[in-house]
C-alpha cells in the first residue's frame, strides 16, 4: 500500500487555469521531492524540501511553485497551465541520507 | 549530459532467463539505488548500495558497484513475467546533504511468458 498519496491521478485542464497537485505522506519523512517525467523518459527533479518551511528548486527549471507548511503535505501549484506543462508529476519522500525514496502513484497532467 | 545512463535501453527475454542491466555515472556518489516502474506509475525502491560496498543481494536481485569505473549492474535471476517494467538507477551525489537523487535513462525490460 502507498504511504504517500497523490491526487488527482489524472487531470485534463484548459490553458491558463490554476492547478494544485496534492501530495501527502504519513511516514513523518522530513525530505520530500517533486519529479517530472515524460512518457518513457528519465525523471527530472523540479522541487525539493528539507522540512517545514524549507523549499528549493531542483535541477530542471519549472514554472511551478511548492510549499511546505506541514511535514506531511507538499503541494505543487501551477498558476497558469500551458500545454508545455503536460507531463507526469511524481512526488516522493525520504527519511534522510542513505535511504531510498517512497514514491506516490503520480499525477498525469494534460493541458489542452 | 546525464549523470546516469543505462544500457540496454530495452531488453526482451524469456521467463526463467536472467536479465542484466547496466548503469554508468559521471561524478562521485554516496550511494546508488535501483528502482522499478510499472506502466508509467510511481517508482518502487528495489535496493541501495553504498559507495564503499561492491555487491549486494536482495532475493532474486544482485547489484554490483564499481566506483573506479563509475558503473553498476542489476541482475535479476530466474525472471518472471511480473518483472516486466522499466528499471532506473539513481545516484545520490557525494557530499550532498539533501539526499537528492539523479535518475538514469532507464531500461525497459520485457519478460515473455
Amino acid at each position: 500500500e502507498a504511504d504517500i498519496y497523490q491526487t488527482p491521478r489524472y487531470l485534463v485542464i484548459g490553458t491558463g487555469k490554476k492547478i494544485t497537485l496534492e501530495c501527502s505522506q504519513t511516514m513523518g519523512h522530513d525530505k520530500m521531492y517533486w519529479y517530472q517525467q515524460d512518457p518513457g523518459m528519465e525523471l527530472h527533479l523540479i522541487h525539493y524540501s528539507y522540512g517545514v518551511n524549507s523549499t528549493e528548486k531542483g535541477d530542471l527549471s519549472s514554472e511551478s511553485t511548492v510549499s511546505r507548511i506541514r511535514t506531511e503535505h507538499f503541494p505543487l501549484t501551477l498558476e497558469s497551465a500551458r500545454p508545455s506543462h503536460t507531463s507526469q508529476y511524481l512526488c516522493a519522500s525520504s527519511p534522510g541520507y542513505n535511504y531510498g525514496y517512497t514514491f506516490g502513484s503520480g499525477t498525469r497532467l494534460t493541458v489542452v | 549530459s546525464q549523470q546516469g545512463e543505462e544500457d540496454p535501453q530495452a531488453l526482451s527475454i524469456q521467463e526463467g532467463e536472467n536479465a542484466t542491466m547496466n548503469c554508468s555515472y559521471k561524478t562521485s556518489i554516496n550511494n546508488l539505488q535501483w528502482y522499478r516502474q510499472n506502466s508509467g506509475r510511481g517508482l518502487v525502491h528495489l535496493i541501495l548500495i553504498r559507495s564503499n560496498e561492491r555487491e549486494k543481494h536482495s532475493g532474486r536481485l544482485r547489484v554490483t558497484l564499481d566506483t573506479s569505473k563509475k558503473s553498476s549492474s542489476l541482475l535479476i535471476t530466474a525472471s518472471r513475467a511480473a518483472d516486466t517494467a522499466s528499471y532506473f538507477c539513481a545516484t545520490a551525489l557525494y557530499g550532498g546533504a539533501t539526499n537528492k537523487l539523479i535518475f538514469g535513462t532507464g531500461t525497459l525490460l520485457a519478460v515473455q511468458p
